[in-house]
């Protein structure tokens, strides 16, 4: 079974401009979730998308966002980026939604911006 | 939020030791999972805990649920070149958004 696919694995961006991150979960996954990863702070949760629907969302600005379609693929958007959004984002996918479904983590995709 | 606080930060070993490192919570949780990053790769499951006093193994991994709930570890037993990277420790807070701990990094000397 194929895992989780992110593209582009890797993107430079300038500050200001905005990006869109898109995550194809395992075949039968319903939840996708989306995280940043920076060294200073580690993992943090940005939100999880179940049938379409956003079910839950992290402390993050509303710059941050996403959504998924009815084939269960995500795609995350962060409009007018600043340098500190340069960031390992991970998406990973679950086969429904709530925290005691085990989730497996996509290659995720590199950021940097400039 | 509620944070996991993982220890050690790092370590360094020679091939063929044991490691040990731990996560612990002051929160409940309901389930515990460890995860191993390698660089420029999301993290792999490694072993997924769902009830206290749990004791699981994965090959030369093992990871204990704590009684209390609150904590977890993971041994790894005769460590090898390729168990460098670092691991972490996560769970669902509130049965919702997951928590990761910052994260053991691991480096093994041949």
């Amino acid at each position: 079974k194929a895992g989780v696919t992110q593209t582009p694995r890797y993107l430079i961006k300038t500050r200001g401009q905005q990006v869109t991150l898109s995550c194809s979960p395992i075949s039968g996954h319903r939840s996708v979730s989306w995280y940043q990863q920076t060294p200073g702070q580690g993992l943090q949760f940005l939100f999880e998308y179940f049938s379409e629907t956003q079910r839950n969302k992290g402390n993050f600005p509303g710059r941050f966002s996403g959504r998924q379609f009815s084939n269960s693929r995500s795609e995350m958007n962060v409009s007018t980026l600043e340098l500190g959004d340069s960031a390992l984002y991970l998406c990973a996918s679950k086969r429904a939604a709530g925290g005691l479904e085990t989730q497996y983590f996509g290659p995720g995709t590199r950021l940097l911006v400039l | 939020g509620q944070q996991l606080n993982q220890s050690p930060q790092s370590m360094f070993i020679q091939e063929g030791e044991d490691v040990s490192m731990n996560c612990t919570s002051s929160s409940i949780f309901n389930t515990w999972l460890w995860y191993k990053q390698d660089p420029g790769e999301g993290p792999v499951l490694l072993i997924a805990l769902y009830k206290a006093g749990e004791l699981t193994s994965n090959g030369r991994l093992t990871a204990q649920f704590g009684i209390t709930r609150k904590d977890s570890f993971l041994n790894i037993s005769a460590s090898i070149p390729s168990d460098v990277g670092i691991y972490f420790c996560a769970g669902p807070y509130n049965n919702n958004d997951m928590r990761f701990g910052a994260g053991t990094r691991l480096t093994v000397k041949p």
